[in-house]
């Protein structure tokens, strides 16, 4: 069974610039969540989905922003690039049709603004 | 407020020794669940173990373990036997709503050879 997959998994943006990444679930998963790390603020909460519904949100400003698709794929956007927006994006799966059920990660996907 | 707080930011064992994590949370909530995420160099969160708070019985996953103390809001985790592939980040971490974890700080752990 395929792992959580996160696309790309290296990139370099310009400030000002926008950024899509992208992340396939596990099979049959029908959460999936995203999460930012950064060494000064650890790992953060930005947004959870499921069923194509976004059910949790974290404090992240608007520009940071998500979607998830009918076969639970989901990406994540975030416009305008600031240099503090470089980051580790973690993206996360789960069945989640309760609390308790185990959440898998992917490698994640390193965004550096410049 | 639900915080999770880990207050090693890095320790190290020796190969074959056991080491203790410790985490503390804050919650008003009766039942939860609580995870000990491993973060080796490469980055990728690996589940180590799992405990659900209305279950009294501390949770076990071969060499880890942890100690659930739900009065004290504490759950440490226990490696026993530590093998140098432990070295690694290790996250406490709390399930606030379904599909949302808070985080710990983190701890480093170096296991030395």
């Amino acid at each position: 069974k395929a792992g959580v997959t996160q696309t790309p998994r290296y990139l370099i943006k310009t400030r000002g610039q926008q950024v899509t990444l992208s992340c396939s679930p596990i099979s049959g998963h029908r959460s999936v969540s995203w999460y930012q790390q950064t060494p000064g603020q650890g790992l953060q909460f930005l947004f959870e989905y499921f069923s194509e519904t976004q059910r949790n949100k974290g404090n992240f400003p608007g520009r940071f922003s998500g979607r998830q698709f009918s076969n639970s794929r989901s990406e994540m956007n975030v416009s305008t690039l600031e240099l503090g927006d470089s980051a580790l994006y973690l993206c996360a799966s789960s069945l989640a049709d309760f609390s308790g059920n185990t959440i898998y990660f992917g490698e994640g996907s390193w965004l550096t603004v410049v | 407020a639900q915080t999770v707080t880990q207050s090693q930011p890095e320790m190290s064992v020796q190969e074959a020794e056991t080491v203790t994590l410790s985490c503390t949370y804050d919650t008003s909530e009766n039942n939860y669940y609580l995870f000990w995420y491993k973060q080796p160099p490469s980055r990728q969160m690996i589940l180590v173990i799992r405990q659900e708070a209305y279950k009294q019985q501390n949770a076990t996953e071969n060499r880890f373990s942890v100690n659930f103390q739900k009065a004290a809001k504490s759950f440490s985790l226990k490696i026993s036997d530590s093998q140098l592939g432990d070295t690694a980040m290790y996250f406490c971490a709390f399930e606030v709503n379904t599909g949302k974890l808070i985080f710990g700080q983190g701890t480093t752990l170096q296991v030395k050879p």
